[in-house]
C-alpha cells in the first residue's frame, strides 16, 4: 500500500507569491494534519483535517490556509510568502486523528522562498 | 497545553554500546507519547508510542521507551547503538481537548544522535 504522498517534493517561489502543497493520506485514513519544519528544528502544527472540516489550527497566521476533499486528500495554501516560509512542510494522516492513532508521514515538500 | 523538553540536543554514543535520549513532557489531559525518527532529508519515521496501556513500549530496531507518570518522562533507551542509527530523533506528545479539539502533535526540538566507529 502506499503511504502518504506529497507534491511538488521541491519548490521554489518568490517573496509575495503565492503556493499550493498537496496531500494524499493513506487508503482509509480520513484525517489529515499539516506541520512546518524549519531547519533544526521539530516540526510545527499548522492545521489537522478530519472528514473534510477543520478539527485544529497552529499559531499560524491567516496567510496559512488548508482544506481537505472529499476523497480525504489535502491541499495547503501559503499566501504572500515571505522568506521565513521557506522551510520542509510535512502531511501526515491518521484514521481518525485522535490521540491515540498512529500518525504516518510523508517525506514533505521542500520550499524555498528568495 | 502540552510540551515536551528534550534535555539533550546532541548524543554521542560509541558502536554498540547503550543509547540513551531524554524526554520529559507536560500535558494538562491523559497524553499520547510518540518517538519519531528522521534521517537526513527524510521524513518522519515512528519509533514507538506510548497510549496508556503498557509502560514500557517496544518499538522497531530495537528501541524501547518507559513511561514514568511520576517523573513526566518517556525515555528513548536502545542496548546497542548501530551505525544505522544516527539520526535525528524527536520526542513527541498529543493530547485531544475533550470537546473532540485537536493541538496536533507537539514536538520536542529534537535530539541529533551520532554513533562513533
Amino acid at each position: 500500500d502506499a503511504g502518504v504522498t506529497q507534491s511538488p517534493t521541491h519548490l521554489i517561489k518568490t517573496r509575495g507569491q503565492q503556493v499550493t502543497l498537496r496531500c494524499s493520506p493513506i487508503s482509509g485514513h480520513k484525517s489529515v494534519s499539516w506541520y512546518q519544519q524549519v531547519l533544526g528544528q521539530g516540526p510545527q502544527f499548522i492545521f489537522q483535517y478530519y472528514e473534510k472540516e477543520e478539527r485544529g489550527r497552529g499559531n499560524f497566521p491567516d496567510r496559512f490556509s488548508a482544506r481537505q476533499f472529499p476523497n480525504y486528500s489535502s491541499e495547503l495554501n501559503v499566501n504572500a510568502l515571505l522568506l521565513g516560509d521557506s522551510a520542509l512542510y510535512l502531511c501526515a494522516s491518521s484514521l481518525t486523528g485522535y490521540s491515540g492513532n498512529t500518525i504516518y508521514f510523508g517525506e514533505g515538500s521542500w520550499l524555498t522562498v528568495v | 497545553a502540552q510540551s515536551v523538553t528534550q534535555l539533550d540536543s546532541h548524543v554521542s554514543v560509541s558502536e554498540g554500546t547503550p543509547v540513551l535520549l531524554r524526554c520529559n513532557y507536560s500535558s494538562s489531559y491523559s497524553p499520547s507519547l510518540f518517538w519519531y525518527v528522521q534521517h537526513p532529508n527524510k521524513g518522519l519515521q515512528l519509533l514507538l508510542k506510548y497510549t496508556s496501556a503498557a509502560t514500557l513500549v517496544k518499538g522497531i530496531n530495537g528501541f524501547e521507551a518507559e513511561f514514568k507518570k511520576s517523573e513526566t518522562s518517556f525515555h528513548l533507551t536502545k542496548p546497542s547503538a548501530h551505525m544505522s542509527d544516527a539520526a535525528e530523533y524527536f520526542c513527541v506528545v498529543s493530547e485531544m481537548y475533550s470537546g473532540g479539539g485537536a493541538d496536533g502533535l507537539t514536538f520536542g526540538k529534537g535530539t541529533h544522535l551520532i554513533i562513533q566507529p
